[in-house]
């Protein structure tokens, strides 16, 4: 079974760089077909997807984030992280990794982490 | 940026109930859309894939219809724990990917 768990400071002061990681178990972050994803969800709406990395190293930002966004793989932890610059309290939000799995070329979200609620302020 | 807009916002139903949610794409997505459950203080849970194709382990009274723009997740009868949020999901455009606004159910 795949767990994937996020990690990392849960308050950031504004203009400052927003650091969190995921250690996947259960699966190697080294697999071919899976592009391990980060989404998050400000309080109280909607989900907002980030980006994801594939094992290759290949990256896919949204490009509403792109300028100030990250994402990079450690093989060697089985990990993968997010950081997001230039923070603002817009960033405040649960931060989840995922992974984004396919069949039949049909690509979905299947697991998740539990969600890291980072707050940005002084 | 493909746009998913979900209704109703809010349904209340009693357990039991049939329950029929819907997403509306700005632009066709085929059938490349999943959905999602979130229960509250919880992640996300894939529920369907590929507009119709039940994830593993969901039991059979969620069903998926729909291809293009237009797509419904169905619940047949409502148990407790089907009490939720709902989102759905497109691949079509992965520049971004993005998500419906969110249908939340509610015992009525």
């Amino acid at each position: 079974q795949v767990q994937l768990q996020e990690s990392g400071p849960g308050l950031v002061k504004p203009s400052q760089t927003l650091s969190l990681t995921c250690t996947v178990s259960g699966g190697s972050v080294n697999s071919g077909g899976y592009y391990w994803s980060w989404i998050r969800q400000h309080p109280g709406k909607g989900l907002e997807w980030i980006g994801y990395i594939y094992y290759s190293g290949t990256t896919y930002y949204n490009p509403s984030l792109q300028s100030r966004l990250s994402i990079s793989l450690d093989a060697s932890e089985n990990q993968f992280s997010l950081r997001l610059s230039s923070v603002t309290a817009a960033d405040t939000a649960v931060y989840y990794c995922a992974r984004y799995s396919s069949a039949n070329n049909y690509f979905f979200f299947d697991y998740w982490g539990q969600g890291a609620l980072v707050t940005v302020s002084s | 940026e493909i746009v998913l807009t979900q209704s109703p916002g809010t349904l209340s139903l009693s357990p039991g109930d049939r329950a029929t949610l819907s997403c509306g794409a700005s632009q066709s997505v085929s059938s490349f859309l999943a959905w999602y459950q979130q229960r509250p203080g919880q992640a996300p849970r894939l529920l369907i894939y590929g507009a119709s194709i039940r994830a593993p382990d969901i039991p059979d009274r969620f069903s998926g219809s729909g291809s293009g723009t237009d797509f419904t997740l169905t619940i047949s009868r409502l148990e407790p724990e089907d009490f939720a949020v709902y989102y759905c999901q497109q691949y079509a455009n992965t520049s971004p990917l993005t998500f419906g606004g969110g249908t939340k159910v509610e015992i009525k």
